[in-house]
């Protein structure tokens, strides 16, 4: 079966770094997502990824290994508004996207 | 209006009642889709529509029925729910070309609660 997992909550704080990990099983693959949303908002787009590396946006910055079926989300400099939960989507040989269950990152003074 | 936009925010309703939720993009997109979003759980495609034509039902139970006019707006119509469909209800919509795939723009929901 198609599969995403991501760590349901994580800590950090303000001013901090923090990686979120997502690994992900699919029948083919085309592309990994990272979005963004804060509660009782719509999730925001915030990454794709498709060949292997680190792409780099300001603060946040994505991870690929598709051998290794694993992908990262990093933020720098952690901000209040940071947190949020972020969720992680994998676009299928269908171009169908499976999505993580999201991680919910808590930022502490 | 900008984005995506969907109405009610928030609706409260009895196992008997009938209701529709709305979904309008002003983005000039070619597909939409209705996602259902429960606490802890991954987002639950519903209903796919490209160009106007359903292309993806996932076998969601027959008392939510999608409508989709022209390709700016998208309905879902609610009839006799059950306690468990209470959930937030996701609009989005993006830009789909042959072989290629754009990110979904999301509305901010309907937060739906059945009594």
């Amino acid at each position: 079966g198609q599969n995403i997992d991501q760590p349901t909550e994580m800590t950090a704080t303000e001013g901090a770094i923090v990686q979120i990990n997502c690994t992900y099983q699919t029948s083919g693959f085309n592309g990994l997502f990272w979005y963004q949303q804060h509660a009782g908002e719509a999730p925001t787009f915030l990454s794709y990824n498709v060949l292997d590396g680190l792409e780099e946006k300001g603060r946040f910055s994505s991870f690929l290994s598709r051998s290794k079926g694993y992908s990262y989300l990093l933020l720098k400099e952690l901000q209040m508004k940071d947190s949020a939960s972020y969720l992680c989507a994998a676009l299928d040989s269908n171009y169908q996207l499976i999505w993580g269950a999201g991680t919910k990152l808590i930022i502490k003074p | 209006e900008t984005g995506v936009t969907q109405t009610p925010r928030h609706l409260v309703m009895g196992m008997t009642n009938k209701k529709s939720l709305k979904c309008e993009q002003h983005l000039g997109h070619n597909a939409m889709y209705w996602y259902k979003q429960s606490a802890k759980k991954p987002l639950e495609l519903m209903f796919v529509y490209s160009l106007e034509e359903r292309v993806e039902n996932n076998s969601v139970p027959s008392r939510f029925s999608p409508e989709c006019p022209n390709s700016s707006h998208l309905f879902l119509h609610l009839h006799t729910l059950q306690p468990e469909d209470s959930a937030l209800y996701l609009c989005a919509s993006s830009q789909v070309r042959d072989w290629d795939y754009n990110e979904q723009f999301f509305g901010p929901g309907t937060r739906l609660t059945v009594l």
